[in-house]
């Protein structure tokens, strides 16, 4: 069965910091996908990227950027000069090629952005 | 896209009721999941449709529970007899039929047992 680990339950920053969303995955398939949601306090997951297994190059949108290791089994998530609205829950999440493609989430990390 | 769209948001019931929650996914999506989200967790998966078909189901899904797609439109979810440990956070999904098509949620609907 896979597993995502998220072990940073709630990170605190200010304003224009930079931070790092830690995600570990678990899975002994080959082909797999990895996803990133965003979940603000009104409760809706927004998704905001998808990542393949066989497709290690790293990508950068705005201020958000995604770092693929498969040596580590990490998909990890920066924030480029935070903002207050980025806070929310991040979600790191697996899904396999086989099967019917059920979301297999971490437990989140509660980003706090203050002033 | 215009969304997926859940109701009622909130539904605050006694113990015991039943109670049914609708999905309405973006409209071109054959894929349609049932999550659950309590608090301080991420959502976990309860069921899977393949057009009116429904094909997976978790073994968090109780006989209490039952999913329906008809037509292969907008899913309902039924509790029945709920109990305490019902109270969450039910979310939809719906998704294109591909593995790696992401899946997009509705706002969820907020279940209170009292």
């Amino acid at each position: 069965a896979q597993k995502v680990t998220q072990a940073q339950t709630e990170i605190s920053v200010v304003e224009k910091e930079d931070v790092t969303l830690d995600c570990v995955y678990e899975t002994r398939d080959t082909t797999y996908y990895l996803f990133w949601y965003k979940q603000p306090p009104s409760g809706e997951l927004v998704f905001l990227i998808r990542r393949n297994s066989f497709d290690e190059q790293n990508e950068i949108s705005g201020r958000y950027s995604w770092n693929f290791q498969k040596s580590t089994s990490s998909f990890n998530f920066t924030i480029t000069a935070s903002q207050v609205v980025d806070s929310a829950v991040y979600f790191c999440a697996l899904t396999l090629n086989s099967g019917y493609s059920t979301l297999t989430f971490g437990k989140g990390t509660m980003l706090l952005v203050s002033p | 896209d215009t969304g997926v769209s859940q109701d009622p948001r909130h539904k605050i019931t006694k113990r015991g009721q039943n109670v049914t929650f609708r999905c309405d996914p973006i409209s071109e999506h054959n894929r349609l999941y049932w999550y659950r989200q309590t608090l301080g967790q991420g959502p976990e998966f309860l069921t899977y449709f393949q057009n009116e078909a429904q094909l997976e189901k978790s073994r968090l899904l109780s006989d209490r529970f039952s999913a329906e797609r008809p037509k292969g439109s907008f899913s309902t979810l039924e509790i029945q007899r709920t109990e305490q440990g019902d109270s969450a956070m039910y979310l939809c999904a719906s998704s294109r039929d591909r593995a790696d098509q992401p899946q997009h949620f509705g706002d969820g609907t907020r279940l209170s047992i009292l």
